[in-house]
Protein backbone atom coordinates (compact mmCIF):
# COMPACT_ATOMS: atom_id res chain seq x y z
CA UNK A 1 0.00 0.00 0.00
CA UNK A 2 1.42 3.35 -0.74
CA UNK A 3 1.55 5.48 2.35
CA UNK A 4 3.34 9.45 2.35
CA UNK A 5 3.88 11.04 5.61
CA UNK A 6 4.81 14.20 5.78
CA UNK A 7 6.77 16.25 8.98
CA UNK A 8 6.28 18.67 10.86
CA UNK A 9 2.12 18.68 11.18
CA UNK A 10 2.91 22.69 11.55
CA UNK A 11 5.55 24.73 11.53
CA UNK A 12 5.95 28.55 13.05
CA UNK A 13 8.85 30.88 11.49
CA UNK A 14 10.00 34.20 11.76
CA UNK A 15 10.46 36.12 8.44
CA UNK A 16 14.01 35.52 7.12
CA UNK A 17 13.82 31.89 9.11
CA UNK A 18 15.06 29.25 6.39
CA UNK A 19 13.37 25.56 7.34
CA UNK A 20 12.77 22.85 5.61
CA UNK A 21 9.01 20.05 5.19
CA UNK A 22 10.36 16.40 5.25
CA UNK A 23 7.80 13.99 3.13
CA UNK A 24 8.53 10.42 3.52
CA UNK A 25 7.07 8.00 0.94
CA UNK A 26 6.56 4.51 0.31
CA UNK A 27 5.60 3.11 -3.27
CA UNK A 28 5.22 0.21 -5.19
CA UNK A 29 7.01 2.17 -8.60
CA UNK A 30 6.87 6.12 -8.09
CA UNK A 31 5.36 7.95 -11.45
CA UNK A 32 6.34 11.37 -9.98
CA UNK A 33 6.18 13.02 -6.33
CA UNK A 34 3.99 16.54 -6.05
CA UNK A 35 4.00 18.96 -3.75
CA UNK A 36 1.02 20.96 -3.74
CA UNK A 37 0.21 24.57 -1.78
CA UNK A 38 -3.42 24.70 -0.18
CA UNK A 39 -4.59 28.41 1.18
CA UNK A 40 -7.62 27.85 3.32
CA UNK A 41 -11.21 27.01 1.66
CA UNK A 42 -9.33 26.76 -1.68
CA UNK A 43 -7.93 23.69 -3.99
CA UNK A 44 -4.47 23.22 -3.74
CA UNK A 45 -2.22 24.68 -6.13
CA UNK A 46 0.62 22.73 -8.40
CA UNK A 47 4.21 23.52 -7.16
CA UNK A 48 6.84 20.78 -8.36
CA UNK A 49 6.75 17.46 -10.26
CA UNK A 50 9.93 15.26 -8.97
CA UNK A 51 10.53 11.99 -11.26
CA UNK A 52 13.64 10.88 -9.87
CA UNK A 53 16.23 10.59 -7.09
CA UNK A 54 18.64 13.56 -7.22
CA UNK A 55 16.29 15.57 -8.85
CA UNK A 56 15.94 19.47 -7.61
CA UNK A 57 13.78 22.33 -8.49
CA UNK A 58 13.46 25.71 -7.36
CA UNK A 59 11.14 27.92 -7.84
CA UNK A 60 11.35 31.66 -6.11
CA UNK A 61 12.15 30.84 -2.55
CA UNK A 62 11.07 27.46 -2.82
CA UNK A 63 13.32 24.54 -3.21
CA UNK A 64 12.23 20.27 -3.81
CA UNK A 65 14.26 18.03 -3.61
CA UNK A 66 14.04 13.84 -3.65
CA UNK A 67 15.80 10.80 -2.61
CA UNK A 68 14.26 7.12 -2.81
CA UNK A 69 12.59 7.58 0.36
CA UNK A 70 11.79 10.86 0.95
CA UNK A 71 11.40 14.43 -0.58
CA UNK A 72 12.60 18.10 1.23
CA UNK A 73 10.40 21.31 0.75
CA UNK A 74 13.17 23.97 1.32
CA UNK A 75 12.15 27.19 2.35
CA UNK A 76 14.35 29.96 1.96
CA UNK A 77 14.04 33.78 3.76
CA UNK A 78 10.71 33.12 4.05
CA UNK A 79 7.69 35.67 3.97
CA UNK A 80 4.31 36.04 5.69
CA UNK A 81 2.70 35.61 2.01
CA UNK A 82 4.25 31.99 2.31
CA UNK A 83 1.88 31.14 4.64
CA UNK A 84 -0.33 27.74 3.84
CA UNK A 85 -0.54 24.20 4.27
CA UNK A 86 1.48 22.39 2.08
CA UNK A 87 0.92 18.91 0.44
CA UNK A 88 2.87 15.93 -0.88
CA UNK A 89 1.78 13.44 -2.86
CA UNK A 90 2.78 10.58 -5.03
CA UNK A 91 1.89 8.91 -7.73
CA UNK A 92 1.63 5.19 -8.60
CA UNK A 93 4.16 3.90 -11.74
CA UNK A 94 3.71 0.07 -11.00
CA UNK A 95 2.04 -0.38 -14.63
CA UNK A 96 1.55 -4.27 -13.64
CA UNK A 97 -0.14 -3.56 -10.59
CA UNK A 98 -3.64 -2.79 -9.19
CA UNK A 99 -2.81 0.91 -8.02
CA UNK A 100 -1.45 2.38 -11.45
CA UNK A 101 -2.34 6.03 -11.25
CA UNK A 102 -3.16 6.32 -8.12
CA UNK A 103 -2.17 9.59 -6.28
CA UNK A 104 -1.55 9.11 -2.37
CA UNK A 105 -1.28 12.31 -0.12
CA UNK A 106 0.79 13.24 2.74
CA UNK A 107 -1.08 15.17 6.27
CA UNK A 108 0.15 18.37 4.93
CA UNK A 109 2.60 20.71 7.16
CA UNK A 110 1.13 23.96 7.80
CA UNK A 111 3.29 26.50 7.55
CA UNK A 112 3.00 29.70 9.57
CA UNK A 113 5.33 32.92 8.98
CA UNK A 114 5.04 35.97 11.27
CA UNK A 115 6.25 39.35 10.41
CA UNK B 1 -9.96 30.26 -19.56
CA UNK B 2 -7.88 26.98 -18.64
CA UNK B 3 -10.22 25.90 -15.61
CA UNK B 4 -12.15 22.80 -13.62
CA UNK B 5 -15.19 23.67 -12.67
CA UNK B 6 -17.63 21.81 -9.72
CA UNK B 7 -21.10 22.32 -8.80
CA UNK B 8 -22.72 22.88 -6.66
CA UNK B 9 -20.26 24.83 -4.15
CA UNK B 10 -22.20 24.19 -1.19
CA UNK B 11 -25.03 21.25 -0.66
CA UNK B 12 -27.01 20.56 2.67
CA UNK B 13 -29.09 17.46 2.33
CA UNK B 14 -30.65 14.58 4.22
CA UNK B 15 -29.48 11.30 4.57
CA UNK B 16 -30.33 9.13 1.79
CA UNK B 17 -31.55 11.14 -0.51
CA UNK B 18 -29.45 10.44 -3.50
CA UNK B 19 -27.09 13.72 -5.31
CA UNK B 20 -24.93 14.21 -7.65
CA UNK B 21 -22.15 17.05 -7.91
CA UNK B 22 -20.64 17.45 -11.52
CA UNK B 23 -17.14 18.21 -12.68
CA UNK B 24 -16.16 19.71 -15.87
CA UNK B 25 -12.89 20.26 -17.37
CA UNK B 26 -11.88 22.54 -20.49
CA UNK B 27 -8.32 21.36 -21.05
CA UNK B 28 -8.85 17.85 -23.18
CA UNK B 29 -7.41 16.31 -19.67
CA UNK B 30 -7.18 12.20 -19.82
CA UNK B 31 -6.86 11.92 -16.08
CA UNK B 32 -9.16 12.91 -13.77
CA UNK B 33 -9.92 12.44 -10.06
CA UNK B 34 -12.01 12.79 -6.95
CA UNK B 35 -11.03 13.87 -3.34
CA UNK B 36 -12.34 14.11 -0.36
CA UNK B 37 -10.40 16.17 2.52
CA UNK B 38 -11.56 16.00 6.21
CA UNK B 39 -9.53 17.43 8.79
CA UNK B 40 -6.73 15.46 10.32
CA UNK B 41 -7.04 13.13 7.06
CA UNK B 42 -5.56 15.34 4.64
CA UNK B 43 -6.75 14.81 1.01
CA UNK B 44 -7.88 10.82 -0.02
CA UNK B 45 -8.63 9.97 -3.61
CA UNK B 46 -12.26 8.64 -3.66
CA UNK B 47 -12.15 7.19 -7.39
CA UNK B 48 -10.34 8.39 -11.06
CA UNK B 49 -10.16 7.88 -14.30
CA UNK B 50 -7.25 7.77 -17.16
CA UNK B 51 -9.59 7.65 -19.95
CA UNK B 52 -13.03 7.60 -21.46
CA UNK B 53 -15.02 4.51 -19.92
CA UNK B 54 -12.06 4.12 -17.51
CA UNK B 55 -12.62 4.18 -13.72
CA UNK B 56 -10.77 3.04 -10.83
CA UNK B 57 -10.97 3.22 -6.82
CA UNK B 58 -8.84 5.31 -4.88
CA UNK B 59 -8.45 4.65 -1.03
CA UNK B 60 -12.14 5.62 -0.37
CA UNK B 61 -14.56 4.74 -2.80
CA UNK B 62 -17.20 2.92 -0.26
CA UNK B 63 -20.88 4.80 -0.54
CA UNK B 64 -19.68 6.92 -4.07
CA UNK B 65 -19.90 5.97 -7.40
CA UNK B 66 -18.54 8.12 -10.91
CA UNK B 67 -18.36 7.43 -14.48
CA UNK B 68 -16.46 8.39 -17.69
CA UNK B 69 -18.93 9.23 -20.48
CA UNK B 70 -17.48 12.34 -21.96
CA UNK B 71 -13.72 12.92 -21.28
CA UNK B 72 -14.25 16.36 -20.06
CA UNK B 73 -17.05 15.64 -17.01
CA UNK B 74 -16.30 13.18 -14.68
CA UNK B 75 -19.60 13.30 -11.89
CA UNK B 76 -19.49 12.00 -8.49
CA UNK B 77 -22.91 9.72 -7.54
CA UNK B 78 -23.77 9.61 -3.88
CA UNK B 79 -26.84 7.01 -3.96
CA UNK B 80 -27.72 7.25 -0.88
CA UNK B 81 -25.74 9.87 1.12
CA UNK B 82 -24.74 9.42 4.99
CA UNK B 83 -23.47 11.66 7.50
CA UNK B 84 -20.12 10.57 7.47
CA UNK B 85 -20.02 11.59 3.74
CA UNK B 86 -19.98 15.34 4.95
CA UNK B 87 -16.87 16.91 3.66
CA UNK B 88 -14.94 19.27 1.29
CA UNK B 89 -14.69 17.42 -1.90
CA UNK B 90 -12.58 18.14 -4.96
CA UNK B 91 -12.27 17.06 -8.52
CA UNK B 92 -8.85 17.41 -10.79
CA UNK B 93 -7.56 16.92 -13.77
CA UNK B 94 -4.98 16.30 -15.40
CA UNK B 95 -3.00 15.48 -18.88
CA UNK B 96 -1.82 12.28 -18.17
CA UNK B 97 -0.75 10.09 -15.36
CA UNK B 98 2.59 11.80 -14.15
CA UNK B 99 1.89 15.22 -14.94
CA UNK B 100 0.50 17.75 -11.94
CA UNK B 101 -3.37 17.97 -10.96
CA UNK B 102 -5.61 21.39 -11.87
CA UNK B 103 -8.19 21.24 -8.89
CA UNK B 104 -11.61 22.63 -8.73
CA UNK B 105 -12.81 25.36 -6.35
CA UNK B 106 -14.02 22.33 -3.84
CA UNK B 107 -17.60 21.31 -3.03
CA UNK B 108 -18.51 21.76 0.48
CA UNK B 109 -21.43 18.78 1.34
CA UNK B 110 -23.08 18.50 4.70
CA UNK B 111 -25.46 15.41 5.06
CA UNK B 112 -27.95 16.05 8.02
Amino acid sequence: EDQVTQSPEALRLQEGESSSLNCSYTVSGLRGLFWYRQDPGKGPEFLFTLYSAGEEKEKERLKATLTKKESFLHITAPKPEDSATYLCAVQDGNAGGTSYGKLTFGQGTILTVHP
Amino acid sequence: EAQVTQNPRYLITVTGKKLTVTCSQNMNHEYMSWYRQDPGLGLRQIYYSMNVEVTDKGDVPEGYKVSRKEKRNFPLILESPSPNQTSLYFCASSIAVGYEQYFGPGTRLTVT
